[in-house]
């Protein structure tokens, strides 16, 4: 069974500065993904980043990087330069690959405020 | 209207009623799916339907009925709920392939903003 880990309910940072959101996972699959989810108070998941386990280079979109960790079974984000919009829930999650399905397991989140 | 939308954002039903939720989604995708999130609890997959054929049905109490009429639009019929039901329900899609596109495979699942659901 596949199972994601996110050990920070909640993580403050001020403006402008670099914060890490962490994340651990856990299979026997050799091919899985992971992902990162952003969740504002309005509801909607808005998609961040995707690693795949067979990527050589962590991944980055804009002011966001994952750095995958393989043999620690990490998938922390950075997010660098925090502004005041990155408040909102951070959700890892992973998916399989084989066995076929698209079904992704999500970690409990972390809640991101940005303070002034 | 682009990316997945979702209809209605609020619903307050009793646990008699039938309500039904509505999910559309504008990005050529062929597979949907309806999660539940309940509060402190990670994102729960309910239903997966990939070409309109129901693939997954992750042990949902039948009070919950899903119809996917086409690759576009999916619903949740509801009725006879309980309180324990009250959440928010998301729908998402994603192409069926998993190959690379960019920086996400094309597979990625793309989510709308939800049905809040209040059980009386």
């Amino acid at each position: 069974a596949q199972k994601i880990t996110q050990t920070q309910p909640g993580m403050f940072v001020q403006e402008k500065e670099a914060v890490t959101l962490d994340c651990t996972y856990d299979t026997s699959d050799p091919s899985y993904g992971l992902f990162w989810y952003k969740q504002p108070s309005s509801g909607e998941m808005i998609f961040l980043i995707y690693q795949g386990s067979y990527d050589q280079q962590n991944a980055t979109e804009g002011r966001y990087s994952l750095n995958f960790q393989k043999a620690r079974k990490s998938a922390n984000l950075v997010i660098s330069a925090s502004q005041l919009g990155d408040s909102a829930m951070y959700f890892c999650a992973m998916r399989v690959d084989t066995g076929g399905g698209n079904k992704l397991t999500f970690g409990t989140g972390t809640q991101l405020k940005v303070e002034l | 209207e682009t990316g997945v939308t979702q209809t209605p954002r609020h619903l307050v039903m009793g646990m008699t009623n039938k309500k039904s939720l509505k999910c559309e989604q504008h990005l050529g995708h062929n597979a949907m799916y309806w999660y539940k999130q309940s509060a402190k609890k990670p994102l729960e997959l309910m239903f997966v339907y990939n070409f309109k054929e129901q693939t997954e049905n992750n042990s949902v109490p039948s009070r919950f009925s899903p119809e996917c009429p086409n690759s576009s639009h999916l619903f949740l019929h509801l009725h006879t709920l309980q309180p324990e039901d009250s959440a928010l329900y998301l729908c998402a899609s994603s192409s069926r392939q998993g190959k690379k596109s960019g920086g996400a495979r094309t597979d990625t699942q793309y989510f709308g903003p939800g049905t809040r659901l209040t059980v009386l």
